[in-house]
């Protein structure tokens, strides 16, 4: 099965950018998804197919994809944004959903 | 809008079986496909498989095959998902998510609460 490795955590000062990462074997011929999920809740969608944003989710959120990483960029960092960041993409070559491990995201 | 309404927390014995509901409203069901994914208390997400509303054909990872079930009734808008012969390795959130599909695959835009099972021994 495809693996996705994420860090288990990044830390960030206010105001800051914070940019988590996502590897896989030529991740960049993939589209990759980005959810965001604060404790206690479900995941919310912040970036899908490797940049695109959906409605609500603030532009300080992007997303980039190439060769073997694709990467989460959250600018000018607020309290609100400290959660876990999951980065999740479909396996073609066994038809399966996958999920990175997951990033914890602290704001200093 | 879109919301996906979850049934309420369960506590279950070992061995016992679980069905958990998924009530979708705000768009026409049988249009997205339905993913169901868990969350152990502390660990990632792990997807689990998802299920066609229209014809009711679903697909599960190789580990879930034979104990877990996915269901619809389109007739409600509602999803299933049944765990049988539990073990305390199955106490999770479980979630229902709504699909949408893109050129490289499904992605999930609007997801339920959460039904968290808990299984005691």
């Amino acid at each position: 099965s495809y693996v996705l490795t994420q860090p288990p955590s990044v830390s960030v000062a206010p105001g800051q950018t914070a940019r988590i990462t996502c590897g896989g074997n030529n991740i960049g011929s993939k589209s990759v998804h980005w959810y965001q999920q604060k404790p206690g809740q479900a995941p919310v969608m912040v970036v899908y197919d490797d940049r695109a944003r959906p409605s609500g989710i603030p532009e300080r959120f992007s997303g980039s994809n190439s060769g073997n990483t694709a990467t989460l960029t959250i600018s000018r960092v607020e309290a609100g944004d400290e959660a876990d960041y999951y980065c999740q993409i479909w396996d073609s070559s066994s038809d399966h959903v996958a999920f990175g491990g997951g990033t914890k995201l602290t704001v200093l | 809008q879109v919301q996906l309404v979850q049934s309420g927390a369960e506590v279950k014995k070992s061995g016992a079986s679980v069905k958990v509901s998924c009530k979708a409203s705000g768009y026409t069901f049988i249009d997205y496909y339905m993913h169901w994914v868990r969350q152990a208390p502390g660990e990632g997400l792990e997807w689990m498989g998802w299920i066609s509303p229209t014809s009711g054909g679903t697909k599960y990872v190789q580990k879930f095959q034979g104990w877990v079930t996915m269901t619809r009734d389109t007739s409600i808008s509602t999803a299933f998902l049944e765990l049988s012969r539990l073990t305390s390795d199955d106490t999770a959130v479980y979630y229902c998510a709504r699909a949408l599909s893109g050129d490289l695959g499904d992605y999930f835009d609007h997801w339920g609460q959460g039904t968290l099972v808990t299984v005691s021994s």
